[in-house]
C-alpha cells in the first residue's frame, strides 16, 4: 500500500463548478498535511498547509483533514479555468529531518 | 517565481554519461531537497540537506549522490545513467528543515538516450 493515495484523474469540470479533491494516507504518525499545485512545465507550489483536523479556508479554496480516517480533502469554490493544474497532497511526520511524501496528484481541468 | 533556480533547464544525454544538475535556493533558505518526478512514479524525495549536512535520504540511487556547498547552493550528480532515469528532478528549499512548506523551481528535465 502506497503511504499517499490519490485519484489520478483526469477531472473535467466546467467553470464555476465545484471541486473536491481527495488523498487517503496510511500512517497515523503524518501530522502535518498539505496541498500543492502544478502547472504543466513548472516545480509545484504551496496552496494550503494545516496540522490539525478539520477545516482551513484561503480564499475560494478550503483544505479538510480527518485524522481519525487519514482523509485529506481540496476544496475549490467558483472554479476557473485558471485553477486547471495537477493538484498534490502531501504529509509530513511530525518528527525532525523526515522528508515530505507526496500522493500521485489529480490532473484537473476547468472548461469555459 | 519562487526565488529557486535550477541548471540546466534542459539536458539530452546518452546512457553511461553523467550529469550535474545546479540548484540554488531562497534567499536565506538552508534547507535544500531533491525530488524526482517520472509520470509512472510522481513525485519522489531523494535527499535533504541543511546547512550543509545530508538530513534525510529517499529512493536515491548509489548512482545518484548530492552535495549542499557552503554558499548553500546544491548539485545533483547523476552516473552510469540509463534510460529509467529520463525524469524531471526538482530542487525545493525552505527555511527551517522540518518543514512541509517547500519552494520548488522549475526543473530541470532529464532526457536518456
Amino acid at each position: 500500500q502506497k503511504e499517499v493515495e490519490q485519484d489520478p484523474g483526469p477531472l473535467s469540470v466546467p467553470e464555476g463548478a465545484i471541486v473536491s479533491l481527495n488523498c487517503t494516507y496510511s500512517n497515523s504518525a503524518f501530522q502535518y498535511f498539505m496541498w500543492y499545485r502544478q502547472y504543466s512545465r513548472k516545480g509545484p507550489e504551496l496552496l494550503m498547509y494545516t496540522y490539525s483536523s478539520g477545516n482551513k479556508e484561503d480564499g475560494r479554496f478550503t483544505a479538510q483533514v480527518d485524522k481519525s480516517s487519514k482523509y485529506i480533502s481540496l476544496f475549490i469554490r467558483d472554479s476557473q479555468p485558471s485553477d486547471s493544474a495537477t493538484y498534490l497532497c502531501a504529509v509530513r511526520p511530525k518528527t525532525s529531518y523526515d522528508k515530505v511524501i507526496f500522493g500521485p496528484g489529480t490532473s484537473l481541468s476547468v472548461i469555459p | 517565481d519562487s526565488g529557486v533556480t535550477q541548471t540546466p533547464k534542459h539536458l539530452i544525454t546518452a546512457t553511461g554519461q553523467r550529469v550535474t544538475l545546479r540548484c540554488s535556493p531562497r534567499s536565506g533558505d538552508l534547507s535544500v531537497y531533491w525530488y524526482q518526478q517520472s509520470l509512472d512514479q510522481g513525485l519522489q524525495f531523494l535527499i535533504q540537506y541543511y546547512n550543509g549536512e545530508e538530513r534525510a535520504k529517499g529512493n536515491i540511487l548509489e548512482r545518484f549522490s548530492a552535495q549542499q556547498f557552503p554558499d548553500l547552493h546544491s548539485e545533483l550528480n547523476l552516473s552510469s545513467l540509463e534510460l529509467g532515469d529520463s525524469a524531471l528532478y526538482f530542487c525545493a528549499s525552505s527555511v527551517e528543515q522540518n518543514t512541509g512548506e517547500l519552494f520548488f523551481g522549475e526543473g530541470s528535465r532529464l532526457t536518456v538516450l
